[in-house]
């Protein structure tokens, strides 16, 4: 069974910067697109980047492109978001989420990481 | 952008009974060159990441109970739970995977009656 781990959050200033990792354990991931879906607090899902299973393909949302830079180590099991110019709006928990073997739906997350973005 | 109403926003039915949730997509998601709905299912529980329930709109996902079931195509999606258990209270999403950005439905609670 695969296991997804996050970790990175915390408290940070807006304008400011922040690295998500996410850990996959269990199975290879290498074969997947994965995925970073955030929630704020009571809110619903948010959807915010894909990376293919060999990082040549990334797509992002709209309100954080230029902003977040999603990546991958196949070599490590790790996925990466890189969050820069931090706003008060992407106050979330950020989820890792596989992309699943027989559909594109996501099969498997993380527990998620919080961002908090406040001065 | 593909956007995901759901209906109702909150629903509470006695255990046992029948809860059922509506989807509607502003893009058609069935592709034609394979005959599939680009439309999934989650199920999120307090203080929990989502589940996923269902995929292809109607395919149960490997250890979801059979009481769980979806249906529809196009752009019109159920969500069915046949009899509800106590265990099934917690927020329910559709989901597009069609095309970027996979957007999300609002959610709809479900509680018990």
């Amino acid at each position: 069974q695969v296991h997804l781990v996050e970790s990175g959050g915390g408290v940070v200033q807006p304008g400011r910067s922040l690295r998500l990792s996410c850990a996959a354990s269990g199975v290879t991931f290498r074969s997947n697109a994965m995925h970073w879906v955030r929630q704020a607090p009571g809110k619903g899902l948010e959807w915010v980047t894909l990376i293919s299973f060999d990082g040549t393909t990334k797509k992002y949302l709209d309100s954080v492109k230029g902003r977040f830079t999603i990546s991958r180590d196949n070599s490590k099991n790790t996925l990466f978001l890189q969050m820069d110019s931090l706003r008060a709006e992407d106050t979330a928990v950020y989820y890792c989420a596989r992309g699943g073997d027989t559909s594109d739906a996501f099969d498997t997350w993380g527990r998620g990481t919080l961002v908090t973005v406040s001065s | 952008d593909i956007v995901m109403t759901q209906s109702p926003d909150f629903l509470a039915v006695s255990l046992g009974e029948r809860a059922t949730i509506n989807c509607r997509s502003t893009h058609n998601l069935l592709y034609s060159s394979n005959n599939k709905n680009y439309l999934a299912w989650y199920q999120q529980k307090p203080g929990q990441p989502p589940k996923l329930l269902i995929y292809w709109a109607s395919t149960r996902e490997s250890g979801v109970p059979d009481r769980f079931s979806g249906s529809g195509s196009g752009t019109d999606f159920t969500l069915t739970i046949s009899s509800l258990q106590a265990e099934d209270v917690a927020v329910y999403y559709c989901q597009q995977y069609y095309r970027s950005p996979f957007t999300f439905g609002p959610g709809t609670k479900v509680d018990v009656k």
